[in-house]
């Protein structure tokens, strides 16, 4: 079936630093979504990217899409303790179902 | 945004009885609505899709018999833990999609349900 995985599993930066998640699917996506979970919460929605090569800035955040719509990465500049969380990758696939990479859990030292 | 709740919150039971969570859309109408688990610092993983008026199509390794879902209407999915065991202590979130508002592909979370049972 369809397997969605992210590294690196874990990431600890000192505030400022930047971060990097990687996601990648076995098989090809039509539509990639980000999302980030704080300790003890649900995830909550970021960003959609839907076309081959795609690029999306929110703030401090850069998402971007592979041109083979199987990878995506989300970039954080300068981090900061508010980004603490899990960062989730999620994809529509040949079925009708979103399926969940595996998170990359992100800890901010301040 | 599109808003979900899920009742209860937490909750706790001994070993064999059942539980009931509901997941509710309460500002959009949901004809699909997903149940996860989350194991704690693992993803999530989707159990079932749960379809408005029909059966709900449960993910592999999933056992329906145990895990009970009911989507009456149009607002409201359940899922009933059925002779809860220790091993189904788990993180319960379900999600629905607002087909009129967005594209469809964005779903919204429920806040969640923690099951402990004892």
């Amino acid at each position: 079936g369809q397997q969605v995985m992210q590294i690196p599993q874990y990431q600890h930066v000192q505030e400022g630093e930047d971060f990097t998640t990687y996601c990648n699917s076995s098989t090809t996506l039509s539509n990639i979504q980000w999302y980030k979970q704080r300790p003890g919460g649900h995830p909550v929605f970021l960003i959609q990217l839907v076309k081959s090569g795609e690029v999306k800035k929110q703030k401090r955040l850069t998402f971007q899409f592979g041109e083979a719509k199987k990878n995506s990465s989300l970039h954080i500049t300068a981090t900061q303790t508010t980004d603490v969380g899990t960062y989730f990758c999620a994809g529509w696939g040949n079925t009708d179902k979103l399926i969940f990479g595996t998170g990359t859990r992100l800890q901010v030292f301040p | 945004g599109a808003v979900v709740s899920q009742h209860p919150s937490r909750v706790i039971c001994k070993s064999g009885t059942s539980v009931k969570i509901e997941c509710r859309s309460l500002d959009f109408q949901a004809t699909t609505m997903f149940w996860y688990r989350q194991f704690p610092k693992q993803s999530l993983m989707l159990m079932a899709t749960s379809n408005e008026g029909s059966k709900a199509t449960y993910e592999q390794g999933v056992e329906k018999d145990k895990f009970l879902i009911n989507h009456a209407s149009l607002t409201l999915s359940t899922l009933t833990v059925t002779s809860a065991h220790p091993e189904d202590s788990s993180f319960y979130i379900c999600s629905a999609r607002d087909t009129e508002r967005t594209s469809g592909l964005e779903q919204y979370f429920g806040p969640g349900t923690r099951l402990t049972v004892t």
